[in-house]
C-alpha cells in the first residue's frame, strides 16, 4: 500500500534551538519527495523537491534529507524562528502514474519564546 | 507576479445543496490541481487540470467534479453536498503538469456544510 508517514505528530522547541521532523514512505515506483510549510489559515508552501538521486537539498535554514533505499526522509530545521511554527508536510510523487501524489499527515511544529 | 487565487474564500452550506469553486493560476501556468484538507485525513488529491483536460482524479466520488478554461481558470464542483465535505479546498497551479515542477497553492476556500 502506498503511504506517508510523519512523525512526530507535533513538536514543540525553544526559539533558536533544532529539530529533525521525519517522514517515511512505501510509494513504489518513487518520483521525488516533497517538503511543504504551511502556516495556520494559508496554503502550503513548497521548501524543497528532491529526486531519488539527491541525498541532501536546503532552502536557508531548512535542510532536507533523502534516503531512498530506505525509503526515508528528514526536515531538518536549524536555529528556530517563531515564524517556523506552522504545519511540515512531506509528499511523495509516485512514479510512472502521471501526477499521483501521496501526502503525510504533517508535523505540527511550535516554537515558543 | 500576482499569486494564485480562490474565490469565495468561506462558504456555508446546507447538506443538499452544491456548490462551486473558483481557482486562477499564476499567469503562465497551465495545470491546475485540486485538493482536500481536513484535519483527520490531511491533503487529499481531488483531480489535475491541463490544458482543459483532466489528467488525473483522485479517490472521490462522482459528486466531485471540475472544470478547466482556455485561460486556464479552474472550478471545482461538489454536488448534494453531505456533512463530511466541510473542509479547506485548495488549488494549486504549476507550469506544466505538476509531477515535475513546482506547485504553487492558493490560500484555500473554507467550506462549511450545516
Amino acid at each position: 500500500k502506498n503511504q506517508v508517514e510523519q512523525s512526530p505528530q507535533s513538536l514543540i522547541i525553544l526559539e533558536g534551538k533544532n529539530c529533525t521532523l521525519q517522514c517515511n514512505y512505501t510509494v513504489s515506483p518513487f518520483s521525488n519527495l516533497r517538503w511543504y510549510k504551511q502556516d495556520t489559515g494559508r496554503g502550503p508552501v513548497s521548501l524543497t523537491i528532491m529526486t531519488f538521486s539527491e541525498n541532501t537539498k536546503s532552502n536557508g535554514r531548512y535542510t532536507a534529507t533523502l534516503d531512498a533505499d530506505t525509503k526515508q526522509s528528514s526536515l531538518h530545521i536549524t536555529a528556530s524562528q517563531l515564524s517556523d511554527s506552522a504545519s511540515y508536510i512531506c509528499v511523495t510523487l509516485r512514479g510512472n502514474t502521471g501526477n499521483q501524489f501521496y501526502f503525510g499527515t504533517g508535523t505540527s511544529l511550535t516554537v515558543i519564546p | 507576479k500576482a499569486g494564485v487565487t480562490q474565490t469565495p474564500r468561506y462558504l456555508i452550506k446546507t447538506r443538499g445543496q452544491q456548490v462551486t469553486l473558483s481557482c486562477s493560476p499564476i499567469s503562465g501556468h497551465r495545470s491546475v490541481s485540486w485538493y482536500q484538507q481536513t484535519p483527520g485525513q490531511g491533503l487529499q488529491f481531488l483531480f489535475e487540470y491541463f490544458s482543459e483536460t483532466q489528467r488525473n482524479k483522485g479517490n472521490f466520488p462522482g459528486r466531485f467534479s471540475g472544470r478547466q478554461f482556455s485561460n486556464s481558470r479552474s472550478e471545482m464542483n461538489v454536488s448534494t453536498l453531505e456533512l463530511g465535505d466541510s473542509a479547506l479546498y485548495l488549488c494549486a497551479s504549476s507550469l506544466m503538469e505538476s509531477g515535475a515542477y513546482e506547485q504553487y497553492f492558493g490560500p484555500g476556500t473554507r467550506l462549511t456544510v450545516t
